[in-house]
Protein backbone atom coordinates (compact mmCIF):
# COMPACT_ATOMS: atom_id res chain seq x y z
CA UNK A 1 0.00 0.00 0.00
CA UNK A 2 1.58 3.50 -1.13
CA UNK A 3 2.16 5.77 1.79
CA UNK A 4 1.64 9.49 0.96
CA UNK A 5 2.95 12.19 2.93
CA UNK A 6 2.44 15.92 2.52
CA UNK A 7 4.20 18.94 3.89
CA UNK A 8 3.64 21.26 5.66
CA UNK A 9 -0.09 20.57 7.24
CA UNK A 10 -0.76 24.06 7.64
CA UNK A 11 0.84 27.13 5.57
CA UNK A 12 0.24 30.77 6.58
CA UNK A 13 1.74 33.57 4.23
CA UNK A 14 0.80 36.80 3.23
CA UNK A 15 -0.69 38.12 -0.25
CA UNK A 16 1.79 37.85 -2.43
CA UNK A 17 4.41 34.88 -1.23
CA UNK A 18 5.56 32.18 -3.62
CA UNK A 19 3.80 28.74 -1.99
CA UNK A 20 5.62 25.59 -2.22
CA UNK A 21 3.81 21.88 -0.74
CA UNK A 22 5.53 18.98 -0.90
CA UNK A 23 4.23 15.37 -1.62
CA UNK A 24 6.10 12.22 -1.25
CA UNK A 25 5.09 8.67 -1.73
CA UNK A 26 6.09 5.49 -0.84
CA UNK A 27 5.66 3.05 -4.03
CA UNK A 28 6.04 3.56 -7.53
CA UNK A 29 3.03 5.28 -9.55
CA UNK A 30 1.58 5.76 -12.90
CA UNK A 31 0.15 8.82 -11.87
CA UNK A 32 -0.09 11.81 -9.41
CA UNK A 33 -3.01 14.30 -9.21
CA UNK A 34 -3.04 17.70 -7.18
CA UNK A 35 -6.48 18.23 -5.96
CA UNK A 36 -7.94 21.68 -4.10
CA UNK A 37 -11.25 21.45 -1.79
CA UNK A 38 -12.42 24.81 -0.31
CA UNK A 39 -14.23 24.85 2.84
CA UNK A 40 -17.67 23.79 1.48
CA UNK A 41 -15.66 20.73 0.73
CA UNK A 42 -16.03 20.40 -3.05
CA UNK A 43 -13.19 19.31 -4.35
CA UNK A 44 -11.26 20.34 -7.63
CA UNK A 45 -8.75 18.50 -9.78
CA UNK A 46 -5.86 20.75 -10.39
CA UNK A 47 -2.96 18.69 -12.43
CA UNK A 48 -2.93 14.63 -12.99
CA UNK A 49 1.46 14.52 -13.65
CA UNK A 50 2.94 11.40 -14.13
CA UNK A 51 6.36 13.15 -15.12
CA UNK A 52 7.85 16.52 -15.77
CA UNK A 53 6.08 19.95 -14.56
CA UNK A 54 3.11 21.36 -15.52
CA UNK A 55 1.39 24.74 -15.40
CA UNK A 56 -1.78 27.01 -15.09
CA UNK A 57 -1.83 30.19 -14.32
CA UNK A 58 -0.18 30.84 -11.28
CA UNK A 59 -0.24 27.14 -10.18
CA UNK A 60 2.93 24.73 -11.07
CA UNK A 61 3.19 21.50 -10.29
CA UNK A 62 6.39 19.34 -10.83
CA UNK A 63 7.21 15.17 -9.97
CA UNK A 64 10.04 13.62 -9.46
CA UNK A 65 9.60 9.91 -10.59
CA UNK A 66 13.11 8.57 -9.24
CA UNK A 67 12.88 10.48 -5.86
CA UNK A 68 9.09 9.81 -5.49
CA UNK A 69 8.58 13.33 -5.08
CA UNK A 70 5.90 16.25 -6.32
CA UNK A 71 5.66 19.92 -5.67
CA UNK A 72 2.85 22.26 -6.19
CA UNK A 73 3.77 26.00 -6.33
CA UNK A 74 1.72 29.02 -6.21
CA UNK A 75 3.17 32.26 -7.49
CA UNK A 76 1.68 35.62 -6.52
CA UNK A 77 -0.45 33.96 -3.54
CA UNK A 78 -3.98 35.09 -3.53
CA UNK A 79 -6.06 35.12 -0.67
CA UNK A 80 -8.82 32.84 -3.11
CA UNK A 81 -6.14 30.42 -3.19
CA UNK A 82 -6.78 29.68 0.35
CA UNK A 83 -8.10 25.93 0.63
CA UNK A 84 -6.84 22.56 1.35
CA UNK A 85 -4.49 20.81 -1.09
CA UNK A 86 -4.29 17.34 -1.90
CA UNK A 87 -1.91 14.99 -3.43
CA UNK A 88 -3.13 11.97 -4.37
CA UNK A 89 -1.34 9.08 -5.87
CA UNK A 90 -2.56 5.96 -8.53
CA UNK A 91 -0.69 2.87 -7.74
CA UNK A 92 0.20 0.79 -10.49
CA UNK A 93 -2.06 -2.57 -10.14
CA UNK A 94 -2.67 -5.52 -11.60
CA UNK A 95 -5.87 -4.73 -12.91
CA UNK A 96 -9.43 -3.43 -11.89
CA UNK A 97 -10.35 -0.24 -11.25
CA UNK A 98 -7.76 0.94 -8.67
CA UNK A 99 -8.20 3.98 -6.99
CA UNK A 100 -6.32 6.87 -5.46
CA UNK A 101 -4.04 7.10 -2.54
CA UNK A 102 -4.51 10.43 -0.55
CA UNK A 103 -2.27 12.89 1.70
CA UNK A 104 -3.71 14.70 4.74
CA UNK A 105 -3.80 17.71 2.62
CA UNK A 106 -2.23 20.98 3.50
CA UNK A 107 -4.11 23.72 4.62
CA UNK A 108 -3.16 27.11 3.40
CA UNK A 109 -4.11 30.68 4.45
CA UNK A 110 -3.44 33.52 2.35
CA UNK A 111 -3.96 36.35 4.77
CA UNK A 112 -4.47 39.82 2.65
CA UNK B 1 -19.47 17.69 -21.71
CA UNK B 2 -19.42 15.62 -18.88
CA UNK B 3 -20.93 16.38 -15.29
CA UNK B 4 -21.40 14.39 -11.95
CA UNK B 5 -24.18 15.53 -9.74
CA UNK B 6 -24.24 14.05 -6.12
CA UNK B 7 -27.23 14.83 -3.76
CA UNK B 8 -28.15 15.45 -0.51
CA UNK B 9 -25.37 18.22 0.11
CA UNK B 10 -25.45 17.47 3.67
CA UNK B 11 -27.76 14.81 5.62
CA UNK B 12 -28.02 14.58 9.86
CA UNK B 13 -29.81 11.06 10.74
CA UNK B 14 -30.03 9.37 13.43
CA UNK B 15 -27.73 6.14 14.97
CA UNK B 16 -29.76 3.02 13.22
CA UNK B 17 -31.63 4.81 10.76
CA UNK B 18 -30.95 3.71 6.82
CA UNK B 19 -28.84 5.93 4.06
CA UNK B 20 -28.70 6.41 0.51
CA UNK B 21 -26.28 8.64 -1.26
CA UNK B 22 -26.67 9.08 -4.95
CA UNK B 23 -24.37 9.87 -7.24
CA UNK B 24 -25.36 10.13 -11.30
CA UNK B 25 -22.75 10.99 -14.39
CA UNK B 26 -23.79 12.70 -17.50
CA UNK B 27 -22.04 12.93 -20.90
CA UNK B 28 -19.98 9.51 -20.99
CA UNK B 29 -20.53 6.06 -20.92
CA UNK B 30 -18.93 3.49 -19.16
CA UNK B 31 -17.42 5.05 -16.57
CA UNK B 32 -14.97 3.97 -13.69
CA UNK B 33 -17.14 4.89 -10.63
CA UNK B 34 -16.01 5.40 -7.18
CA UNK B 35 -16.95 6.72 -3.64
CA UNK B 36 -14.77 7.71 -1.30
CA UNK B 37 -14.84 9.07 2.87
CA UNK B 38 -13.09 11.82 4.46
CA UNK B 39 -13.25 11.22 8.68
CA UNK B 40 -12.47 14.39 10.33
CA UNK B 41 -8.59 15.10 10.25
CA UNK B 42 -8.24 12.55 7.96
CA UNK B 43 -7.25 11.87 4.69
CA UNK B 44 -10.13 10.77 1.67
CA UNK B 45 -10.61 6.64 1.58
CA UNK B 46 -11.71 4.81 -1.12
CA UNK B 47 -14.68 2.91 -0.12
CA UNK B 48 -16.30 1.27 -3.21
CA UNK B 49 -15.70 1.46 -6.77
CA UNK B 50 -16.82 0.05 -9.88
CA UNK B 51 -15.91 -0.63 -13.54
CA UNK B 52 -19.14 -1.69 -14.83
CA UNK B 53 -23.23 -2.42 -14.18
CA UNK B 54 -24.07 -4.37 -11.03
CA UNK B 55 -20.19 -4.87 -10.41
CA UNK B 56 -18.97 -3.30 -7.22
CA UNK B 57 -15.26 -3.54 -5.35
CA UNK B 58 -14.92 -2.88 -1.55
CA UNK B 59 -11.18 -1.37 -0.51
CA UNK B 60 -12.69 -1.23 3.25
CA UNK B 61 -15.27 -3.91 5.56
CA UNK B 62 -17.59 -1.67 6.94
CA UNK B 63 -21.30 -0.94 7.42
CA UNK B 64 -21.90 0.37 3.82
CA UNK B 65 -22.54 -0.81 0.69
CA UNK B 66 -22.88 0.27 -3.18
CA UNK B 67 -24.61 -1.06 -5.66
CA UNK B 68 -24.62 0.42 -9.74
CA UNK B 69 -28.54 -0.12 -11.10
CA UNK B 70 -27.55 1.75 -14.26
CA UNK B 71 -24.38 2.56 -16.07
CA UNK B 72 -24.37 6.52 -14.81
CA UNK B 73 -25.49 5.64 -11.69
CA UNK B 74 -23.78 4.89 -8.29
CA UNK B 75 -25.85 4.48 -4.57
CA UNK B 76 -24.23 4.20 -1.65
CA UNK B 77 -26.46 2.62 0.93
CA UNK B 78 -26.20 1.35 4.44
CA UNK B 79 -29.19 -0.48 6.78
CA UNK B 80 -28.20 0.90 10.11
CA UNK B 81 -25.87 3.55 10.30
CA UNK B 82 -23.43 4.25 12.88
CA UNK B 83 -21.84 7.12 15.34
CA UNK B 84 -18.39 6.22 13.00
CA UNK B 85 -20.27 7.02 9.72
CA UNK B 86 -20.06 10.46 9.97
CA UNK B 87 -18.18 12.02 7.04
CA UNK B 88 -18.21 13.54 4.18
CA UNK B 89 -18.34 11.37 1.49
CA UNK B 90 -17.45 12.03 -2.57
CA UNK B 91 -18.43 10.36 -5.57
CA UNK B 92 -15.84 10.28 -8.88
CA UNK B 93 -15.55 9.02 -11.91
CA UNK B 94 -12.83 8.14 -14.54
CA UNK B 95 -13.59 7.41 -18.13
CA UNK B 96 -12.05 3.93 -19.38
CA UNK B 97 -8.36 4.38 -20.46
CA UNK B 98 -6.03 6.95 -18.09
CA UNK B 99 -8.20 10.02 -16.98
CA UNK B 100 -8.17 12.73 -14.35
CA UNK B 101 -11.16 12.13 -12.26
CA UNK B 102 -13.61 14.17 -11.46
CA UNK B 103 -15.39 14.60 -8.37
CA UNK B 104 -18.61 15.45 -6.82
CA UNK B 105 -19.79 18.47 -4.59
CA UNK B 106 -19.75 16.16 -1.77
CA UNK B 107 -22.32 14.82 0.86
CA UNK B 108 -21.55 16.14 4.69
CA UNK B 109 -23.00 13.14 6.30
CA UNK B 110 -23.31 13.64 10.41
CA UNK B 111 -24.86 10.73 12.45
CA UNK B 112 -26.94 11.65 15.68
Amino acid sequence: KNEVEQSPQNLTAQEGEFITINCSYSVGISALHWLQQHPGGGIVSLFMLSSGKKKHGRLIATINIQEKHSSLHITASHPRDSAVYICAVRSYSGGGADGLTFGKGTHLIIQP
Amino acid sequence: SQTIHQWPATLVQPVGSPLSLECTVEGTSNPNLYWYRQAAGRGLQLLFYSVGIGQISSEVPQNLSASRPQDRQFILSSKKLLLSDSGFYLCAWTGTGFYGYTFGSGTRLTVV
